[in-house]
């Protein structure tokens, strides 16, 4: 058990509708990482947040937005779903600031856009 | 910018056997460098990792030593087991905290 919560574990839904995944970080962690994981793209990084504010952004799409509430648990909103969103999406976290801490990853939640 | 490069899979091996998974990476300044496992149906997770030149990280049977006159991470096993069956991602961080990952090789050990 890594320590990351991610729920849900399972969604499915339809073409154009909106979801919210939700991630737990570890007790203490302040950095909060988002991935797509799909067949054919690999882990595709997504965005960072650290202790409530946006770090970094990768490949993601303005379909997408994600925060980080003062609690630090953390959202990521996806909308006008597309059949190429089925994907396995991960959140990890970090504790430290400095590059020599590792990321912590929860299980995933898999989406799937019928 | 900052990259990752690792061998392309899929990789199927007897178990007993040696394997050998190759990571090259680009970066400024000095990175952290490691390897992450995901097993069928689960979240990665670390298996080693290196912070500075020439160290070298263990785990479970798994080496990899931080070669920065080759830029590379190169993940060995002596003898794999059915039960290293998975995917394996090289990755690095930078001084910010960004992680850059590797697309992944998948490994099957048959007995």
């Amino acid at each position: 058990d890594s320590g990351v919560t991610q729920t849900p574990k399972h969604l499915i839904t339809a073409t154009g509708q909106r979801v919210t995944l939700r991630c737990s970080p570890r007790s203490g962690d302040l950095s909060v990482y988002w991935y797509q994981q799909s067949l054919d793209q690999g882990l595709q990084f997504l965005i960072q947040y650290y202790n409530g504010e946006e770090r970094a952004k990768g490949n993601i799409l303005e379909r997408f937005s994600a925060q980080q509430f003062p609690d630090l648990h953390s959202e990521l909103n996806l909308s006008s779903l597309e059949l190429g969103d089925s994907a396995l999406y991960f959140c990890a976290s970090s504790a430290a600031f400095a590059n020599t801490g590792e990321l912590f990853f929860g299980e995933g939640s898999r989406l799937t856009v019928l | 910018g900052n990259s990752v490069t690792q061998m392309e899979g899929p990789v199927t091996l007897s178990e007993e056997a040696f394997l050998t998974i190759n990571c090259t990476y680009t970066a400024t300044g000095y990175p952290s460098l490691f390897w992450y496992v995901q097993y069928p149906g689960e979240g990665l997770q670390l298996l080693l990792k290196a912070t500075k030149a020439d160290d070298k990280g263990s785990n479970k049977g798994f080496e990899a030593t931080y070669r920065k006159e080759t830029t590379s991470f190169h993940l060995e096993k002596g003898s794999v087991q059915v039960s290293d069956s998975a995917v394996y991602f090289c990755a690095l961080s930078d001084l910010g905290n960004q992680f850059y990952f590797g697309t992944g090789t998948s490994l099957t050990v048959i007995p």
